[in-house]
């Protein structure tokens, strides 16, 4: 238990639905993101969210659409996907000081294994 | 561009053998190298972190090393267990980034099998 929950862990969608997938962090971070693992290629980060504001969004389909309400928990609102995104989309949070120094470790959610048929 | 490279991309070893996994980078400016363990279907998990002094650091059977100067990383691990099978992936944290996840660098992992 990493202090990272996503929900749901599995889920199959088609590609007319609409779906979400929820994280929550309860480390008390500042920081929260959302990964797409796709099988062997690396992590590829989609969307930071610092302080609850937008700070990244690594050329994202608009597809995908992540929200924040609070510095606790994230989203990722799910419309009309393509077989491709199928993937391992994972959550993560960390401390991020924001000052240059070495900062803390991304602690990871468990992640919601996608599959859009 | 920053880039991570893991090898080999796959590994199968006899449970108690040891095995190393390898690690290049080329991110620049170097803060930090982690290796994370990502069992099937779970997200990773933090092992080790290694900074620009540290050469060698343990966490009971693994064993990480890293060479700044010639930007390689190596994560041993000793008499294996059946649950060592996973993915091992390393991270490679880019200076004046933050701290943040943002600023990571991931290679595609090793796929460690442990057989009995």
């Amino acid at each position: 238990e990493t202090g990272v929950t996503q929900t749901p862990r599995h889920l199959v969608m088609g590609m007319t639905n609409k779906k979400s997938l929820k994280c929550e962090q309860h480390l008390g971070h500042n920081a929260m993101y959302w990964y797409k693992q796709s099988a062997k290629k690396p992590l590829e980060l989609m969307f930071v969210y610092n302080f609850k504001e937008q700070t990244e969004n690594n050329s994202v389909p608009s597809r995908f659409s992540p929200e924040c309400p609070n510095s606790s928990h994230l989203f990722l609102h799910l419309h009309t996907l393509q077989p491709e995104d199928s993937a391992l989309y994972l959550c993560a949070s960390s401390q991020d000081p924001g000052t240059g120094l070495m900062g803390t470790e991304a602690f990871f959610g468990q992640g919601t294994r996608l599959t859009v048929v | 561009k920053n880039q991570v490279e893991q090898s080999p991309q796959s590994l199968i070893i006899l449970e108690g053998k040891n095995c190393t996994l390898q690690c290049n980078y080329t991110v620049s400016p170097f803060s930090n190298l982690r290796w994370y363990k990502q069992d099937t279907g779970r997200g990773p998990v933090s092992l080790t972190i290694m900074t620009f002094s540290e050469n060698t650091k343990s966490n009971g059977r693994y064993t990480a090393t890293l060479d700044a100067d010639t930007k390689q990383s190596s994560l041993h691990i000793t008499a294996s267990q059946l649950s060592d099978s996973a993915s091992y992936i390393c991270v490679v944290s880019e200076e004046n980034s933050g701290g943040g996840a943002d600023g990571l660098t991931f290679g595609k992992g090793t796929h460690l099998i442990i057989q009995p």
